[in-house]
C-alpha cells in the first residue's frame, strides 16, 4: 500500500546549526503535506504545511521543501535550539481524502 | 485557542477491565480520529468518525469500539483490556475540508498501561 517514510530515524545536531529532516512519500496523488513536532509525553503539534502546487514554504525558523519529481519532503530548521529536540513526523493526504498518512518519525537531538 | 482535550493523561487498568478514553474538541470539526502510538510502529489508526453516530474502522480496530453521540465528543472503548493494548492513545480532529486544509489537531495523549 501507499506509505510515508523517513530516511533517517535519528538526527543529532549541535545547537546553532541547521537541521534537515527528510521524508519520502509514495502516493503521487497526495496534494497536501504537513510536518508535526512531538515532544516527549505530548501529542503532535502542527509546525508547517505545504500544498502540492508549491515547492517551498517558510515559517518562523522552519522551511518545508517539496520535490514532487522524486516524491521527497524535507523540513529545515534554522539555528537549531535545545527546545527543538523532539520527534518530527511528516504526513500526507491523497487528493480528495481528509485522512492523513503518517511517517514513523525522526528523533532530533540538539547537543548544547 | 482551539483544542482537542483528552480526559486522562495517564491510566492504569487491569486486564479484562472495560476502559473508556474520552476526547472532546471545541472546533466544530466533523472528523475525529483515534490512533495508538507505539515505538517503532508510529501512529496507527484505530477508528474514525465523519459525523455524529458514524464510525469507520481504521487499520487496527480489533479489541476496540467507539462512540460518537455528539459532534464534539469521540470515545474509544476497550471492551476487555489486555496487556498488548498498553500504549499511547492519541485523539485528533479535522474539518470536513471546505478550506482544503486537512491538518489534524491532536490531543495531548493518554498513556494507558494494562497490568
Amino acid at each position: 500500500g501507499e506509505s510515508v517514510g523517513l530516511h533517517l530515524p535519528t538526527l543529532s545536531v549541535q545547537e546553532g546549526d541547521n537541521s534537515i529532516i527528510n521524508c519520502a512519500y509514495s502516493n503521487s496523488a497526495s496534494d497536501y503535506f504537513i510536518w508535526y513536532k512531538q515532544e516527549s509525553g505530548k501529542g503532535p503539534q502542527f509546525i508547517i504545511d505545504i500544498r502540492s502546487n508549491m515547492d517551498k514554504r517558510q515559517g518562523q525558523r522552519v522551511t518545508v521543501l517539496l520535490n514532487k519529481t522524486v516524491k521527497h519532503l524535507s523540513l529545515q530548521i534554522a539555528a537549531t535550539q535545545p527546545g527543538d529536540s523532539a520527534v518530527y513526523f511528516c504526513a500526507e493526504n491523497g487528493a480528495g481524502s481528509y485522512q492523513l498518512t503518517f511517517g514513523k518519525g525522526t528523533k532530533l537531538s540538539v547537543i548544547p | 485557542d482551539v483544542k482537542v482535550t483528552q480526559s486522562s493523561r495517564y491510566l492504569v487498568k487491569r486486564t479484562g477491565e472495560k476502559v473508556f478514553l474520552e476526547c472532546v474538541q471545541d472546533m466544530d470539526h466533523e472528523n475525529m480520529f483515534w490512533y495508538r502510538q507505539d515505538p517503532g510502529l508510529g501512529l496507527r489508526l484505530i477508528y474514525f468518525s465523519y459525523d455524529v453516530k458514524m464510525k469507520e474502522k481504521g487499520d487496527i480496530p480489533e479489541g476496540y469500539s467507539v462512540s460518537r453521540e455528539k459532534k464534539e465528543r469521540f470515545s474509544l472503548i476497550l471492551e476487555s483490556a489486555s496487556t498488548n493494548q498498553t500504549s499511547m492513545y492519541l485523539c485528533a480532529s479535522n474539518p470536513l475540508g471546505q478550506e482544503k486544509n486537512y491538518g489534524y489537531t491532536f490531543g495531548s495523549g493518554t498513556r494507558l498501561t494494562v497490568v
